[in-house]
């Protein structure tokens, strides 16, 4: 069964330091999607990118993060300057359409923990 | 705003039922349901939508209650592989934000 794979499993990066976190969706969805939990909590979603453009983010997706399909497999977020608070598992999501009867799968995610 | 999710944590034997509870203040087009075990991602159950509709996924199944903006899964014969936290996450039109519930952690012992 297809999956959604994301790279690397973990990262540790110190403070103020940019990461990229990588993600390779299923390959006939259109929709993207990064979440991220904060251990023990819940999942929050961040941004949707469908059609080389951001369709819609949260108010935690601020001007540090940015989103990016560099080429026809690859989905990345990149945080530019992570502060400790950014520690979490970032969940990458794909979707074959935005509409409602579409599940959104999940890749395995990448634990990002900043020093 | 997220929907809340009742209860929080239920601990159960093998062989017993469950209900979890997911509800909205705000109108939902379609509520998703995942399962994650620690350490692991959410994985897919299944989407209800608005309509009243009643899925099943083996001794899973689910409803949805427009009217309470409500969904509930129903957990019969748990087994022990059911364990983990369940999430529902709501949306409102348009599938591209699933805002999620805080989670019920469900143990089930044998």
């Amino acid at each position: 069964e297809p999956e959604v794979t994301q790279t690397p499993s973990h990262q540790v990066t110190q403070m103020g330091q940019e990461v990229i976190l990588r993600c390779v969706p299923i390959s006939n969805h259109l929709y993207f999607y990064w979440y991220r939990q904060i251990l023990g909590q819940k999942v929050e979603f961040l941004v949707s990118f469908y059609n080389n453009e951001i369709s819609e983010k949260s108010e935690i997706f601020d001007d540090q993060f940015s989103v990016e399909r560099p080429d026809g497999s690859n989905f990345t977020l990149k945080i530019r300057s992570t502060k400790l608070e950014d520690s979490a598992m970032y969940f990458c999501a794909s979707s074959e359409s935005g509409y409602s009867n579409q599940p959104q799968h999940f890749g395995d995610g990448t634990r990002l923990s900043i020093l | 705003q997220q929907p809340v999710q009742s209860p929080q944590a239920v601990i159960l034997r093998e062989g017993e039922d469950a209900v979890i509870n997911c509800s909205s203040s705000k109108a939902l087009y379609s509520v998703h349901w995942y399962r994650q075990k620690h350490g692991e991602a959410p994985v897919f159950l299944m989407i209800l939508l608005k309509g009243g509709e009643q899925k099943g996924h083996e001794k899973i199944s689910a409803s949805f209650n427009e009217k309470k903006q409500q969904s509930s899964l129903y957990l019969t014969a748990s087994q022990l592989s059911y364990s983990g936290t369940y999430f529902c996450g709501t949306e409102n039109g348009g599938a591209q934000k699933l805002v999620f519930g805080q989670g019920t952690r469900l143990t089930i012992n044998p």
